[in-house]
């Protein structure tokens, strides 16, 4: 059964920085693309990041780019988000989420959820 | 990027069939066959429904089915049932390489 437990979300100060992970399980965690995809209090979802099976690429939403940073660890089954220069609009529910073998355009399996909260 | 056009509500009574529409552009939906779409109940996490534009994952039920037709992709859900009164998201692929998700549409069953 595939598992995605993120982590790591909390209160943060405008401008400040926060890492979330996404500890996967269930599958071959090095042969799918993984994203993370976020959803703002009462509004839609929203793509953010997404980054291949052997972390060779990523992809970015234009309101996160030189802001925050996609990777992975292969060996740990673990997928992680770096946000730095963090603003309000940056808070949302965080989700990550993995790719089904045939394309990265598209989310199989969420996990449920890593809320961040920017405030002063 | 803009989102993608949903409308922002739809209703039906049981049993009945009804269709979510996903509007984009020449440079995403009408461009790709790489349309999806999500399932999200009141405080849980999406699910997938299709992806690929009219791929069905094992375990979704064939009561939901997807299409495109020129900029505009569909998801038809036939049969209509209590527990599929939820919200529904469509995203595409685009042209820049990123993905761009809809609004959203609040599924009503009567």
């Amino acid at each position: 059964e595939v598992q995605l437990l993120e982590s790591g979300g909390g209160l943060v100060q405008p401008g400040g920085s926060l890492r979330l992970s996404c500890a996967a399980s269930g599958f071959t965690f090095s042969s799918y693309s993984m994203s993370w995809v976020r959803q703002a209090p009462g509004k839609g979802l929203e793509w953010v990041s997404t980054i291949s099976g052997g972390a060779t690429s990523t992809y970015y939403a234009d309101s996160v780019k030189g802001r925050f940073t996609v990777s992975r660890d292969n060996s740990r089954n673990t997928l992680y988000l770096q946000m730095n220069g963090l603003r309000a609009e940056d808070t949302a529910v965080y989700y990550c989420a993995k790719s089904p073998a045939t394309t990265w355009a598209a989310c199989d399996h969420w996990g449920q959820g890593s809320l961040v909260t920017v405030s002063s | 990027q803009s989102a993608l056009t949903q409308p922002a509500s739809v209703s039906g009574s049981p049993g009945q069939s009804i269709t979510i529409s996903c509007t984009g552009s020449n440079s995403d939906v009408g461009k790709y066959k790489l349309v999806s779409w999500y399932q999200q109940h009141p405080g849980k996490a999406p699910r997938v429904l299709i992806y690929d534009v009219n791929t069905r994952p094992s375990g979704v039920s064939n009561r939901f089915s997807g299409s495109k037709s020129g900029n505009t992709a569909s998801l038809t859900i036939s049969g209509l049932q209590a527990e599929d009164e939820a919200d529904y998201y469509c995203s595409s692929y685009t042209l820049s390489a990123t993905l761009v998700f809809g609004g959203g549409t609040r599924l009503t069953v009567l």
